[in-house]
């Protein structure tokens, strides 16, 4: 049980470049949720989904897209980097009214 | 919308006990998560209270008022490893995935 798994790990992109972050989790949840967590700050919400094929905006979605077309992968698209998305990005998992485990993050540097 | 409200440090000692509290005023809430995130990690999961009252757990209790919009943690006997960074986050329905953090208060132990 690998739990909640994120690739890459660290990530340097020049302005104007997009990539994908790639999230899975192999405990069935149907919860899942990608946060950015900028120096001294807390978790701000990305984009999250309530199942496969369901996906809503959270408090920061500009710049940022996401799919969800099986329970266990939730990919985060940047769809052309800027110096503003340098940041530490999480991924998350949970069930209904439970904890949300996290992945170990992917630490993004936009030059 | 959803405002939590967190200090940003504390410095506690060895042995001894520390309250780290957590406003929050919301436009609907379901239940409030503390989370322990250590620098450079992944936030883990602490406490999760849904109901007004004290919840303890070992070493570390979490208090809710739903009706004062407060929280706080309570840790005791104080470790050098309790020295982290702690996340109060609301959930506004049954949703665990779409919870707002607070910026996180930063707990130094010392000898």
């Amino acid at each position: 049980n690998a739990g909640v798994t994120q690739t890459p790990k660290f990530q340097v992109l020049k302005t104007g470049q997009s990539m994908t972050l790639q999230c899975a989790q192999d405990m069935n949840h149907e919860y899942m949720s990608w946060y950015r967590q900028d120096p001294g700050m807390g978790l701000r919400l990305i984009h999250y989904s309530v199942g496969a094929g369901i996906t809503d905006q959270g408090e920061v979605p500009n710049g940022y897209n996401v799919s969800r077309s099986t329970t266990e992968d939730f990919p985060l698209r940047l769809l052309s980097a800027a110096p503003s998305q340098t940041s530490v990005y999480f991924c998350a998992s949970g069930r209904s009214g439970d904890e949300q485990f996290f992945g170990p993050g992917t630490r993004l540097t936009v030059l | 919308g959803q405002n939590i409200d967190q200090p940003t440090e504390m410095t506690a000692t060895e042995g001894a006990i520390v309250q780290i509290n957590c406003t929050y005023q919301t436009s609907g809430f379901n239940g409030l998560f503390w989370y322990q995130q250590h620098a450079g990690e992944a936030p883990t999961f602490l406490s999760y209270n849904v109901l007004d009252g004290l919840e303890e757990k070992g070493r570390f209790s979490s208090f809710l008022s739903r009706s004062k919009g407060y929280s706080y943690l309570l840790l005791k006997e104080l470790q050098m490893k309790d020295s982290a960074s702690y996340l109060c986050a609301v959930t506004g329905n049954t949703n665990a995935g779409k919870s707002t953090f607070g910026d996180g208060t930063t707990l130094t132990v010392k000898p």
